[in-house]
């Protein structure tokens, strides 16, 4: 079946510094890919996605590139803000399923003035 | 607009008695999700609706755990008997349609079973 995997956290970084998560996903076909961020006392909210391999997805300066050869999505940012603080879901989706989404089991990202 | 709203936003029942969550789409978004987020954990998919197609019910994880929806409207998940393994965040998201990438999330019931 789909599945996801993400680095396991809590992440603790220094405002302005370089944010990487990683995010590897195992899938039959060609699953859309996503990532979703939930801030505090806030709903899940869509962040970025891309639909086929090499796209690259990005939204307030996060990025991540699907990458089939190494199932992998990892999500970057040059220089994390405190405002960036939050719990980020990577996720899955393939249109056979209804697009149900997969769910990795979140990292949560605390970044300190 | 209006987003996705559910209610209650909190629930605290007593184990064995049933509960009744409920969730309003976006207009107009004819697919509907339901999805169980346990403390500490990912977002597991419990079923979702399209139009007036059969749901998928295939993650639903006991036969207490039910839903319906009216049309391409309100949504309501019910579970009878409630056991302290369901307390979680329950969530509800809609889509245009189930092949439309963009699911929009409402903020959740949080569920506790004493």
């Amino acid at each position: 079946g789909n599945s996801v995997t993400q680095m396991e956290g809590p992440v603790t970084l220094s405002e302005e510094a370089f944010l990487t998560i990683n995010c590897t996903y195992t899938a039959t076909g060609y699953p859309s890919l996503f990532w979703y961020v939930q801030y505090p006392g806030e709903g899940l909210q869509l962040l970025l996605k891309a639909t086929k391999a090499d796209d690259k997805g990005s939204n307030k300066g996060f990025e991540a590139t699907y990458r089939k050869e190494t199932t992998s999505f990892h999500l970057e940012k040059g220089s994390v803000q405190v405002s960036d603080s939050a719990v980020y879901f990577c996720a899955l989706s393939r249109e056979t399923s209804g697009s149900r989404l997969t769910f990795g089991e979140g990292t949560q990202l605390t970044v300190n003035p | 607009g209006a987003g996705v709203s559910q209610s209650p936003s909190n629930k605290v029942t007593e184990k064995g008695k049933d509960v009744e969550l409920r969730c309003d789409p976006i207009s107009g978004h004819t697919a509907l999700y339901w999805y169980r987020q346990r403390l500490g954990q990912g977002l597991e998919f419990l079923i979702y609706f399209q139009g007036n197609s059969a749901p998928d019910k295939s993650g639903l994880p006991s036969d207490r755990f039910s839903a319906e929806r009216t049309g391409e409207s309100v949504s309501t998940l019910t579970i009878q008997r409630t056991q302290q393994e369901d307390s979680a965040v329950y969530l509800c998201a809609s889509s245009l349609q189930a092949s439309y990438n963009e699911q929009f999330f409402g903020p959740g019931t949080r569920l506790t079973v004493l």
